[in-house]
């Protein structure tokens, strides 16, 4: 299996666009959709990106996904940075029957 | 709406077995579109995938925990369990159950549990 990497932690102001990477060590990052999730401390994760573009209903198109084959890397971009949007921040992918978590990036909206 | 809910004892000894049930309600777990997943996270850590489940009893394991590890089904109660044999301090951590939404090129989880807290100790 691949493994998935994240920064550890990000920060950026509010109203601003902030960028998480996620990046696929092995195989194409294009071969198995990449989802993301966002957890609020204390509470459990909920999906804000899923099948690398796509957005749940109710996540706000502040949200976006996407992936890049030049960085084998697959991101998630908030724009228009609300405070409500400090949280830990996780993508995933699936392969031959196992689930791949990044480590979780930590986004502090100061 | 889909609602998952985690069920079982918080405090667990040593060397013993931890279950938890996961209780589905707003949408029937005996579906051929969905799996259904345990997922747990130590304190301050990231997500760790435990094992899951279809719906016609088919599981698959995290390779890490496969020989400690049975997930199970009951359609009729609408609801899937955990049991980890064996456990140590390793295994405190937060349970979470979830809905998998499963595709030709991937899977999902588009609904968790809101997770229960297990400590193993003395």
């Amino acid at each position: 299996n691949f493994l998935l990497t994240q920064p550890h932690s990000v920060s950026e102001s509010p109203g601003k666009t902030v960028t998480i990477s996620c990046t696929r060590n092995s195989g194409s990052i294009a071969s198995n959709y990449v989802q993301w999730y966002q957890q609020r401390p204390g509470s459990s994760p909920t999906t804000v990106i899923y099948e690398d573009n796509l957005r749940p209903s109710g996540v706000p198109d502040r949200f976006s996904g996407s992936i890049d084959s030049s960085s084998n890397s697959a991101s998630l971009t908030i724009s228009g940075l609300k405070t409500e949007d400090e949280a830990d921040y996780y993508c995933q992918s699936f392969h031959i029957n196992n689930f791949i978590f990044g480590g979780g990036t930590k986004l502090t909206v100061l | 709406q889909v609602q998952l809910q985690e069920s079982g004892p918080g405090l667990v000894k040593p060397s013993q077995t931890l279950s938890l049930t996961c209780n589905v309600s707003g949408g029937s777990i005996n579906t051929d579109v969905y799996f259904w997943i345990w997922i747990r996270q130590h304190p301050g850590k990231g997500l760790e995938w435990i094992g899951y489940i279809y719906y016609g009893g088919s599981t698959y394991y995290n390779p890490s925990l496969r020989s400690r590890l049975t997930v199970s089904i009951d359609t009729s109660k609408n609801q899937f369990s955990l049991n980890l044999s064996s456990v140590t301090a390793a295994d405190t951590a937060v349970y979470y159950c979830a809905r998998v939404r499963v595709s030709d090129y991937g899977a999902y989880l588009d609904y968790w549990g809101q997770g229960t807290l297990v400590t193993v100790s003395s």
